[in-house]
């Protein structure tokens, strides 16, 4: 059965990291595209990035440049994404998602996870 | 990337229909036929409706349709139900091989 599960909501304070976690099941994680969503309270949809679990190729929005690291780990078929220097501005549901190569459609998601950002 | 552009919101009476468009430059929407939408009811995750421009997935309504012109998609919702409630976001490949989300539109039924 596929399934995209997500770590708990998180708490950090200003100027700190927080790393999210988005457990597939082994054929999505061999098959699929992984992308990060996020959704700032009462706001919109925002891609963050993509990573490819089988090759670790990462391509990353421009806005999150040099504060977004998405990684995996293969035994655990399990992707990461990692936001550093938070701000306020960084208040937000975070969603995994995945994409058959080059279908350009995110067809399953995670359940989200909630990241306040306050001191 | 600037997010694409949607109505804010679009309302209509149940059986009506009503058009969402998603706006965008020949580097997204114009230059690619990879253009979806997504429903997100509220505290829900967003779900795939059309793919492609024009391509519905198994199990959502043919109620809903895509389509393009230029830099605008288009989605269409015909019937409207109570249960079309909720928000609307469009996307798009980009130019320089990211995606880009639309502002997102409240869908109101009447």
């Amino acid at each position: 059965q596929e399934h995209l599960v997500q770590s708990g909501a998180e708490v950090k304070e200003p100027g700190a990291s927080v790393k999210v976690s988005c457990k597939a099941s082994p054929y999505t994680f061999t098959n699929y595209y992984i992308h990060w969503v996020r959704q700032a309270p009462g706001q919109g949809l925002e891609w963050m990035g993509t990573i490819r679990p089988t090759t670790s190729y990462t391509k990353y929005a421009q806005n999150f440049q040099g504060r977004l690291s998405m990684t995996r780990d293969t035994s655990t078929s399990t992707v990461y994404m990692d936001v550093s220097s938070l701000t306020s501005e960084d208040t937000a549901v975070y969603f995994c998602t995945r994409e058959c190569p080059a279908c350009a459609k995110f067809d399953f998601w995670g359940q989200g996870t909630l990241v306040t950002v306050s001191s | 990337q600037s997010a694409l552009t949607q109505p804010a919101s679009v309302s209509g009476s149940p059986g009506q229909s009503i058009t969402i468009s998603c706006t965008g430059s020949s580097s997204d929407v114009g230059g690619y036929n990879h253009v979806s939408w997504y429903q997100q009811h509220p505290d829900k995750a967003p779900k795939l409706m059309i793919y492609e421009v024009t391509n519905r997935p198994s199990g959502v309504s043919n109620r809903f349709s895509g389509s393009k012109s230029g830099n605008t998609a288009s989605l269409t919702i015909s019937g409207l139900q109570a249960e079309d409630e909720a928000d609307y976001y469009c996307t798009s490949f980009t130019s320089i091989h990211t995606y880009v989300f639309g502002t997102g539109t409240k869908v109101t039924v009447l």
